[in-house]
C-alpha cells in the first residue's frame, strides 16, 4: 500500500529534550516536507526537500532540522524542544510535475512541557 | 505576512446546499492552486486542483473558480452532503518548487 508513515504518533516530551520524528514515504517520491498545523494558523511548511541532500527552510523553520540521506526517509529533529513548538506534524511527499499532488502523513502529535 | 488569506473560519450549511470557500493570494508568480480536505484525526487529501490559466474546473460536485486580476480562487461545493463536513484548506505553489502557502482552514459542518 502506497503510504506515508510517520512515528511516533504522539509524544509528550520535556523542554531540551532532544528528540526526532521519523518521516518515510514508499512511493519513491522525490520530493517531501514537514508541516506543523496549529489552530487558527492553518498549515505552515517548516523544511522542505527536492531530492536527496537537498533541503531548504519553509516558512517557519526555526528550532528545527532535517536531514535526507536517503530517498524515502525525511527526518524532523527538534535538538532543544520547547514549549512553542506544541503542535500537530504532517510529513508530505509528492512527485513534481504538473500537479504535484501531495501525499500526507497521519500525523505527530507533540506536547513540549 | 500570511500568503494566502483563507475565509470564512467556518461554514454551517444544509444539506443539499452550495458551500463556498474563498481564498486570496499576493504573490503573482504562484502558478498552482489546490485545495485539500482533512477529516479529523487524518492527514490532509488533494481535493482538487488548478493552474492560472484556466478560470474554472470542475470534478464532480466541487469546482474551483480562478479569478486572475483579483488574485482570488474559491471552492464551491454543489449539492452539500454530511460526508463533506471537514476542514478545507486551500492553498499556493510553484509548479517548479516545492514550498507550499496553505491558508488557515475553513472547517465545514453540513447538516442533515
Amino acid at each position: 500500500e502506497a503510504q506515508v508513515t510517520q512515528n511516533p504518533r504522539y509524544l509528550i516530551t520535556v523542554t531540551g529534550k532532544k528528540l526526532t520524528v521519523t518521516c518515510s514515504q514508499n512511493m519513491n517520491h522525490e520530493y517531501m516536507s514537514w508541516y506543523r498545523q496549529d489552530p487558527g494558523l492553518g498549515l505552515r511548511q517548516i523544511y522542505y526537500s527536492m531530492n536527496v541532500e537537498v533541503t531548504d527552510k519553509g516558512d517557519v523553520p526555526e528550532g528545527y532540522k532535517v536531514s535526507r540521506k536517503e530517498k524515502r526517509n525525511f527526518p524532523l529533529i527538534l535538538e532543544s524542544p520547547s514549549p512553542n513548538q506544541t503542535s500537530l506534524y504532517f510529513c508530505a511527499s509528492s512527485f513534481p510535475g504538473a500537479y504535484n499532488e501531495q501525499f500526507f502523513g497521519p500525523g505527530t502529535r507533540l506536547t513540549v512541557l | 505576512q500570511q500568503q494566502v488569506k483563507q475565509s470564512p473560519q467556518s461554514l454551517i450549511v444544509q444539506k443539499g446546499g452550495i458551500s463556498i470557500i474563498n481564498c486570496a493570494y499576493e504573490n503573482t508568480a504562484f502558478d498552482y492552486f489546490p485545495w485539500y480536505q482533512q477529516f479529523p484525526g487524518k492527514g490532509p487529501a488533494l481535493l482538487i486542483a488548478i493552474r492560472p490559466d484556466v478560470s474554472e474546473k470542475k470534478e464532480g460536485r466541487f469546482t474551483i473558480s480562478f479569478n486572475k486580476s483579483a488574485k482570488q480562487f474559491s471552492l464551491h461545493i454543489m449539492d452539500s452532503q454530511p460526508g463533506d463536513s471537514a476542514t478545507y484548506f486551500c492553498a499556493a505553489s510553484y509548479l517548479a518548487g516545492n514550498q507550499f502557502y496553505f491558508g488557515t482552514g475553513t472547517s465545514l459542518t453540513v447538516i442533515p
